[in-house]
């Protein structure tokens, strides 16, 4: 089956440090990965996602993450982060042909001033 | 585009009341999902409907929870009774479903406290 590993729970960071999130996947059969952001009291919106072609893939907000198949990773990463980053970040995989996602447990971004 | 609209945003309710959450879905999509949020237990998928069929409800909890999907812009997700324990973020979200690179969209959710 599909699925994917979040490592970390939370991530602490300074303003303007670089950030990585990681995420692990298992799959043996075509991936597509997906990232979603949760900022506090929302909902979960779409952060970028990889289906094929350049591993590096870039999303919203300066975010970018790039898609390793030796390592199974696909590592949400952004070089300066804003305190306006702080939220909840999902992996995510689509299963039997897009009909239903697997989320993972969740990494939380905490910028701090 | 309005988004995925879900009512209501806030519900506070008591032990024992029935609870009825609604959701408008994409125009258009033709997969609808109800999702519940806590601290506990992450994001959980309940239940998921593909042209207002249900397609797999293998994540509702127990026979306290039903959902329906009446048409293409309607769906419920009904609790009755509740019990403090159902109190979590509820979120629905849709997508059209068996297109390559399809993007799933979220509701805002509804925040249910049960007292």
């Amino acid at each position: 089956a599909q699925s994917v590993t979040q490592l970390d729970s939370q991530v602490p960071v300074f303003e303007e440090a670089p950030v990585e999130l990681r995420c692990n996947y298992s799959s043996s059969v075509s991936v597509y990965l997906f990232w979603y952001v949760q900022y506090p009291n929302q909902g979960l919106q779409l952060l970028l996602k990889y289906l094929s072609g350049s591993t590096l893939v870039k999303g919203i907000n300066g975010f970018e993450a790039e898609f390793n198949k030796s390592q199974t990773s696909f590592h949400l990463r952004k070089p300066s982060v804003h305190i306006s980053d702080t939220a909840e970040y999902f992996c995510a995989v689509p299963l039997y042909n897009f009909n239903k996602f697997y989320f993972g447990s969740g990494t939380k971004l905490n910028v701090k001033p | 585009d309005a988004g995925v609209i879900q009512s209501p945003r806030h519900e506070v309710t008591e032990m024992g009341q029935e609870v009825t959450l609604r959701c408008k879905p994409i125009s258009g999509h033709n997969s609808l999902f109800w999702y519940r949020q806590t601290m506990m237990r992450g994001l959980e998928l309940l239940i998921y409907f593909n042209n207002n069929v249900p397609i797999d409800d293998s994540g509702m909890p127990e026979d306290r929870f039903s959902a329906k999907m009446p048409n293409a812009s309607f769906s419920t997700l009904k609790i009755q009774p509740s019990e403090p324990r159902d109190s979590a973020v509820y979120f629905c979200a849709s997508s059209l479903a068996g297109l390559q690179g399809n993007t799933i969209y979220f509701g805002e959710g509804s925040w249910l406290t049960v007292v």
